[in-house]
Parts: structure tokens; C-alpha cells; sequence
């Protein structure tokens, strides 16, 4: 089974912090994908990734970097936490190509920023 | 621009029923549709893919059926248990690749 695993289930920082948030794939995956999601507002793209050193900009990257450095592992980094981007941060993936795109989805992290 | 559109937002059935939920989308010109469960406070399970060559996909008690001419998908759960209680979302890529459009998701709930 495909596993993605994201470091922190729950993360309490305070404005102003610099926050790493890592997600780790086992399937060598070529697409890596970083989402928010947010009560009424659904799932919004941050940016996503089709390759190792590649990264494109989501609907919302503002505020927001990634870095990509192996296929495995894509993190999201908030440069400076501000209390807007409290909110459930989602990591997926998925193999590139028609017959099996399926998207997987990591558990999720639970960001406060206080 | 795509939009994705997933009515009602919260549905309530007893247990046993039969269930069909909907996703309809505003461009027809898709490269897949997929449907995701999320249960509260996780992430998301994919259920189903459809192809755009695709008309349906079948796992085990669920159905999703895809009509792109008239924009819409359905999800149908055949005899309800409580544990499908949950929130389904649908989401769709478009031709021009990239990114997955979501819907808002429908929670639905199977009471004993």
C-alpha cells in the first residue's frame, strides 16, 4: 500500500516562526502535491511538484516556499507564520501518467499559529 | 475556469438505503474524475478514478458513474452502514493537466 507520511499530526507555533512542514512518499511517486484546507473553503492547491529540484506555483503560494530535494520527500515551509495560515496543511502524491493518477493523501497536520 | 459543485452538502440516511451522491463540473473537457472519502479530522481516501473514456467504476459497494456531456458524476453506495459515515469529496483534472479541481464535499451520515 502507498504511504505518505507526514511528520507532525498536530503543531502549535507563534507568529513570526519559520515552520517546516515534511511529507514523505514510498511509492516513488513523481508528483508530490501540498493542499490547505479550510472550513467552507475546501481544499486550495499551494504548489506541487512533478519532479525532484521542480516546483509550480498552487492557486495560494503566498507566504509559502517548498523545496523538493528527493523524489521521496516534498516540504512546505512558511518563511514567517502569521494567524491566517492556521488551518489543516495536506500532503499528496501520485504517479504521473493517464492509467494511474490516483491521488494519495497523507493523515494531515493540524497547524495553530498563535 | 473549472468549478466543481457537490449538492446537498449534508445528507442523513438510515442504515441499509441505497445512496447516490452528486458531483457535477462546469467544463466538460476533463482528463479524470476521481471520488475521495475523508473521515473528521484526516486525510483523504481515494475511492474511485474515472478516465474521461470512462462511463463508470465499480469497488465493491460503491458505483461512480461519469456523464461529461451534461458535466456531471455520481457516486452511488449501495446498503448503507455507518461506517461510510463520512465526507465525500470529488475532484476533477482537466485536459490541460496540472491540478485536481475539488468539490466542497458532501457529509453524509448512516444512522442505525
Amino acid at each position: 500500500d502507498v504511504k505518505v507520511t507526514q511528520s507532525s499530526r498536530y503543531l502549535v507555533k507563534r507568529t513570526g516562526e519559520k515552520v517546516f512542514l515534511e511529507c514523505v512518499q514510498d511509492m516513488d511517486h513523481e508528483n508530490m502535491f501540498w493542499y490547505r484546507q479550510d472550513p467552507g473553503l475546501g481544499l486550495r492547491l499551494i504548489y506541487f511538484s512533478y519532479d525532484v529540484k521542480m516546483k509550480e506555483k498552487g492557486d495560494i503560494p503566498e507566504g509559502y516556499s517548498v523545496s523538493r530535494e528527493k523524489k521521496e520527500r516534498f516540504s512546505l515551509i512558511l518563511e514567517s507564520a502569521s494567524t491566517n495560515q492556521t488551518s489543516m496543511y495536506l500532503c499528496a502524491s501520485s504517479f504521473q501518467g493517464r492509467s494511474n493518477e490516483k491521488l494519495f493523501f497523507g493523515s494531515g497536520t493540524q497547524l495553530s499559529v498563535l | 475556469k473549472q468549478e466543481v459543485t457537490q449538492i446537498p452538502a449534508a445528507l442523513s440516511v438510515p442504515e441499509g438505503e441505497n445512496l447516490v451522491l452528486n458531483c457535477s463540473f462546469t467544463d466538460s473537457a476533463i482528463y479524470n474524475l476521481q471520488w475521495f472519502r475523508q473521515d473528521p479530522g484526516k486525510g483523504l481516501t481515494s475511492l474511485l478514478l474515472i478516465q474521461s473514456s470512462q462511463r463508470e467504476q465499480t469497488s465493491g459497494r460503491l458505483n461512480a458513474s461519469l456523464d461529461k456531456s451534461s458535466g456531471r458524476s455520481t457516486l452511488y453506495i449501495a446498503a448503507s452502514q455507518p461506517g461510510d459515515s463520512a465526507t465525500y469529496l470529488c475532484a476533477v483534472r482537466g485536459n490541460q493537466g496540472g491540478k485536481l479541481i475539488f468539490g466542497q464535499g458532501t457529509e453524509l451520515s448512516v444512522k442505525p
